[in-house]
């Protein structure tokens, strides 16, 4: 039984740019959540995804955004990008209460 | 919404002595509160969690305690090993918010 599973594991990008992290949940689980994990932060919500729809956002601006599919794995879509975007980005899958956590994509923005 | 406090920052350890760290929450209709720790550069990984109609759980070296009076809970780890060094972050969750927030973290550091 595979676990929550990201990619890619690195990015490069420069600003201006837009990137697409994926992500492919924990079997059984419905429910796909996206964080921000700063260096030496805790993980920030952007936003989570179920029945292919957004459910809850963060603090985000609209330049991230996201897709679930019929499959329940995920896309995070980023725009415009930042510096400050970067950071290591964890999916994290569920069911009702227990949350996962994915080896995360880590982006560095130049 | 809810406010996850983490404390403290940083605590240091010998080895064989225990470490407990602690959270406090807002909301009180928060019902769910997972521990993960995560080591240098890995995923958060859940090593333990309580659910609000129970006030401790215990699992080998690492128990977590619930107060939801007081609206506080902890993490307990005995006989601490160079290999508990990590950085652990308290969450909670909620039926009525339906996402988790996360304490900003501790970062245990156990010497050998």
């Amino acid at each position: 039984d595979a676990g929550v599973t990201q990619s890619p594991t690195h990015l490069i990008k420069t600003r201006g740019q837009q990137v697409t992290l994926r992500c492919s949940p924990k079997s059984g689980h419905d429910t796909v959540s996206w964080y921000q994990q700063a260096l030496g932060q805790g993980p920030q919500f952007i936003f989570q995804y179920y029945e292919e729809e957004e459910r809850q956002r963060g603090n985000f601006p609209d330049r991230f955004s996201g897709h679930q599919f019929p499959n329940y794995s995920s896309e995070l879509n980023v725009n415009a990008l930042l510096l400050g975007d970067s950071a290591l980005y964890l999916c994290a899958s569920s069911q009702e209460y227990e949350q996962f956590f994915g080896p995360g994509t880590r982006l560095t923005v130049l | 919404g809810e406010n996850v406090e983490q404390h403290p920052s940083t605590l240091s350890v010998q080895e064989g002595d225990s470490a407990v760290i602690k959270c406090t929450y807002s909301d009180s209709a928060s019902n769910y509160f997972p521990w993960y720790k995560q080591e240098l550069g890995k995923r958060p990984q859940l090593i333990i969690d309580i659910r609000s109609n129970v006030g401790e759980k215990k699992d080998q070296r690492i128990a977590v305690t619930l107060n939801k009076t007081a609206k506080h809970f902890s993490l307990h780890i005995t006989e601490t090993q160079p290999e508990d060094s990590a950085v652990y972050f308290c969450a909670a969750w909620g039926n009525n918010f339906n996402k988790f927030y996360f304490g900003s973290g501790t970062k245990l550091n156990v010497k050998p």
